[in-house]
C-alpha cells in the first residue's frame, strides 16, 4: 500500500541554519505530495504542495521539489527562525476523487535563538 | 471565511462509554474527512464523507462510525470506548472539484479515555 517515510526527529537547529527534512514515498501512479505543519495545540496547516513530477512547491521560505525518479519530496529552508518550531508532516494523496491523505510519522523541529 | 470548527475541543470519557464529535466544514466545502492522531500510530485516516455518503474508509473497527448532514456538517461516533482510543481527532474539509486534494484542518478534539 501507499506509505510515506520521513527522517527521524527530533531535529534541533540554531536560528538562521539551513534546514532539510527528508521525505520519501511509495505509491503507484502519480500522487500529489504535501507538507503540512502543526504548531503546538493546533490542527494541521498546509505548508506547500506539488502535483506532478519536477513541480516545486514553495511557501514562507520553504521549498520542496517532487522527484519522481527518487520518489522524494524533501523539505528545505535556507534560514530558519524560532517561529518555525513545529511538527512537520509529509503526505501524499493518490486519488483526486476521494480525499484521503497518507501521512509520514512527523518530524519535530526546534529552533534555538 | 470561517475555518473548520470542531466541538468539543476536549473530552474525557471512561471505558465502555460512547462519544460523538462534531465538525463544521468551511462554507461551500462538501467533503469532510476524519483522522486520528496518536503518538504511537501518527496520523491515520478514518473516513471521508461527500454529499452525505461515505466515500472512503480507513482500517478502523466498526466501533468508529460517522455521518454527514445535508449542510455538510459531520459527526463521528465511537462506541464502547477503549483506552487506546485516546487521541486527537482531526477533521478536514475540501471544496468540490479541488484538483489537488487540498484539505483544510480544524483544531481537533482531544479525547481522553480513562
Amino acid at each position: 500500500g501507499d506509505s510515506v517515510t520521513q527522517m527521524e526527529g527530533p531535529v534541533t537547529l540554531s536560528e538562521e541554519a539551513f534546514l532539510t527534512i527528508n521525505c520519501t514515498y511509495t505509491a503507484t501512479g502519480y500522487p500529489s505530495l504535501f507538507w503540512y505543519v502543526q504548531y503546538p495545540g493546533e490542527g494541521l496547516q498546509l505548508l506547500l504542495k506539488a502535483t506532478k513530477a519536477d513541480d516545486k512547491g514553495s511557501n514562507k521560505g520553504f521549498e520542496a521539489t517532487y522527484r519522481k525518479e527518487t520518489t522524494s519530496f524533501h523539505l528545505e529552508k535556507g534560514s530558519v527562525q524560532v517561529s518555525d518550531s513545529a511538527v512537520y508532516f509529509c503526505a501524499l494523496s493518490r486519488s483526486q476523487g476521494a480525499q484521503k491523505l497518507v501521512f509520514g510519522q512527523g518530524t519535530r523541529l526546534t529552533i534555538n535563538p | 471565511k470561517a475555518g473548520v470548527t470542531q466541538t468539543p475541543r476536549y473530552l474525557i470519557k471512561t471505558r465502555g462509554q460512547q462519544v460523538t464529535l462534531s465538525c463544521s466544514p468551511i462554507s461551500g466545502h462538501r467533503s469532510v474527512s476524519w483522522y486520528q492522531q496518536t503518538p504511537g500510530q501518527g496520523l491515520q485516516f478514518l473516513f471521508e464523507y461527500f454529499s452525505e455518503t461515505q466515500r472512503n474508509k480507513g482500517n478502523f473497527p466498526g466501533r468508529f462510525s460517522g455521518r454527514q448532514f445535508s449542510n455538510s456538517r459531520s459527526e463521528m461516533n465511537v462506541s464502547t470506548l477503549e483506552l487506546g482510543d485516546s487521541a486527537l481527532y482531526l477533521c478536514a474539509s475540501s471544496a468540490p472539484g479541488t484538483a489537488y486534494n487540498e484539505q483544510f484542518f480544524g483544531p481537533g478534539t482531544r479525547l481522553t479515555v480513562l
